[in-house]
């Protein structure tokens, strides 16, 4: 299980946000990887891949973003909040694959 | 660029087949570098897994929808299915076809998703 914390995350434009994740189960897997993914979900759209194996950007994905933790214990930070940000952010695991499970979602909005 | 667009009805009867199909462009079925998942998203349970499907119709389902669902596949038209039986109203939501996990690439997992297609299930 999954546990995303806060569920709802208003920040200043141009203040930093963070985003934990939680898991019930260690997410290293036997290969020595630890596949914990970012998700973001703007408003309409369906969800982007931010961040990959705990801490790789995606192509395109602005630096403010990055994704750290090791085993049971994720956070996506931004380090400047942009408008463009506001949206619906998941973690989610494929350690347990084909079993891909999601956190429950943490939804940024501007303050 | 890889793409996915999901197609099928917006409606279904309860008790009847939800049914639906993903069109990949820019990778190929066939070159079995990728399983190919299907997800849903709804208020009441955030976003699932519900299981995907390889190349050669080899399958993983999620075990609480097993007795219900079938994925197919047909690499001839780059395309991957859904079917879902004896729905009901909990099963209304934003379904989603996405690439699912890269064979070789340790790398490659849900990096790649199509836009969402809402289902309704309503008499």
């Amino acid at each position: 299980v999954l546990t995303q914390s806060p569920l709802s995350v208003p920040v200043a434009l141009g203040q930093p946000a963070s985003i934990s994740c939680n898991s019930s189960q260690s997410l290293v897997y036997t290969d020595g990887n630890t596949y914990l993914n970012w998700l973001q979900q703007r408003p309409g759209l369906s969800p982007r891949r931010l961040i990959y194996k705990v801490s790789k950007r995606d192509s395109g994905v602005p630096d403010r973003f990055s994704g750290s933790g090791s085993v049971t214990d994720f956070t996506l930070k931004i380090s400047r909040v942009e408008a463009e940000d506001v949206g619906v952010y998941y973690c989610v695991q494929g350690t347990q694959w084909p079993l891909i499970t999601f956190g429950q979602g943490t939804r940024l909005e501007i303050k | 660029q890889v793409q996915l667009q999901e197609s099928g009805p917006r409606l279904v009867r309860p008790s009847q087949t939800l049914s639906l199909t993903c069109t990949v462009s820019g990778d190929s079925i066939r070159s079995g570098d990728h399983f190919w998942g299907w997800f849903r998203q709804s208020p009441a349970k955030g976003l699932e897994w519900m299981g995907n499907i390889y190349h050669s119709g080899s399958t993983n389902y999620k075990p609480s929808l097993k007795s219900r669902l079938v994925m197919s596949v047909d690499t001839s038209k780059n395309q991957f299915s859904l079917r879902l039986t004896s729905v009901t109203a909990a099963d209304t939501a934003v379904y989603y076809c996405a690439r699912d996990k890269s064979v070789y690439d340790s790398n490659g997992l849900l990096d790649y998703w199509g836009p969402g297609m809402m289902v309704t299930v309503s008499s």
